[in-house]
């Protein structure tokens, strides 16, 4: 059974830094592209970043880049996502989501149950 | 980027009904590479429909997906209780990857 299991997650300060994680089971993660996708409260679905399935192609929304970094560890069969230079319009829960696919994209089949970000003073 | 326009925003209906869900692009979508999702509260997505027509694994055959280029619709033939929910449309031919702002399917 597929299992993505997000956290990190947290009330963080504006210009602060968090790192999620998510752990993922129950299929070949090296064989797969994987992408963060987040939803502020109240809101619809965002896409964040990509990652190819060896981790050579990333891939990220203007509102991020530069800020976020996305990488894996496909030995520890394990996402990550760096956040840095946080604003309160980043606040939101972020899911982690495998892809159909080694290339992005290809839809996303399975999903984390999401952790929740909080950028506030 | 490809941005893509949900209608309606809600949408009230009975169970036993059919549902007509709308995505519209505003160019054209490459390979029919469009997904859908389903949300219900508290929950994570759920995939329903890839490559605009093709069903996930696991997904009754009251839902189907029907488009190419610029427009797609969602239909649930005839809907039960556990349907009623947000639906999302999704692009993921182009990057940046982009959702539709969602359909609320709700109970009337």
């Amino acid at each position: 059974e597929v299992e993505l299991l997000d956290s990190g997650g947290g009330l963080v300060q504006p210009g602060g830094s968090l790192r999620l994680s998510c752990a993922a089971s129950g299929f070949t993660f090296s064989s797969y592209a994987m992408s963060w996708v987040r939803q502020a409260p109240g809101k619809g679905l965002e896409w964040v970043s990509a990652i190819g399935a060896s981790g050579g192609s990333t891939y990220y929304a203007d509102s991020v880049k530069g800020r976020f970094t996305i990488s894996r560890d496909n030995s520890r069969d394990t996402l990550y996502l760096q956040m840095n230079s946080l604003r309160a319009e980043d606040t939101a829960v972020y899911y982690c989501a495998k892809d159909r696919g080694v290339h992005v994209s290809n839809g996303f089949d399975y999903w984390g149950q999401g952790t929740l970000v909080t950028v506030s003073s | 980027e490809i941005v893509l326009t949900q209608s309606p925003g809600t949408l009230s209906l009975s169970p036993g009904e059919r549902a007509t869900l709308s995505c519209r692009a505003s160019q054209s979508v490459s390979s029919s590479s469009l997904a859908w999702y389903q949300q219900k509260p508290g929950q994570a997505p759920r995939l329903l429909i890839y490559g605009a027509s093709s069903r996930a694994t696991g997904i009754p055959d009251r839902f189907s997906g029907s488009g190419s280029g610029t427009d797609f619709t969602l239909t649930i033939s005839r809907l039960e209780p556990e349907d009623f929910a947000v639906y999302y449309c999704q692009q993921y031919g182009n990057s940046p990857l982009t959702f539709g702002g969602g359909t609320k399917v709700e109970i009337k």
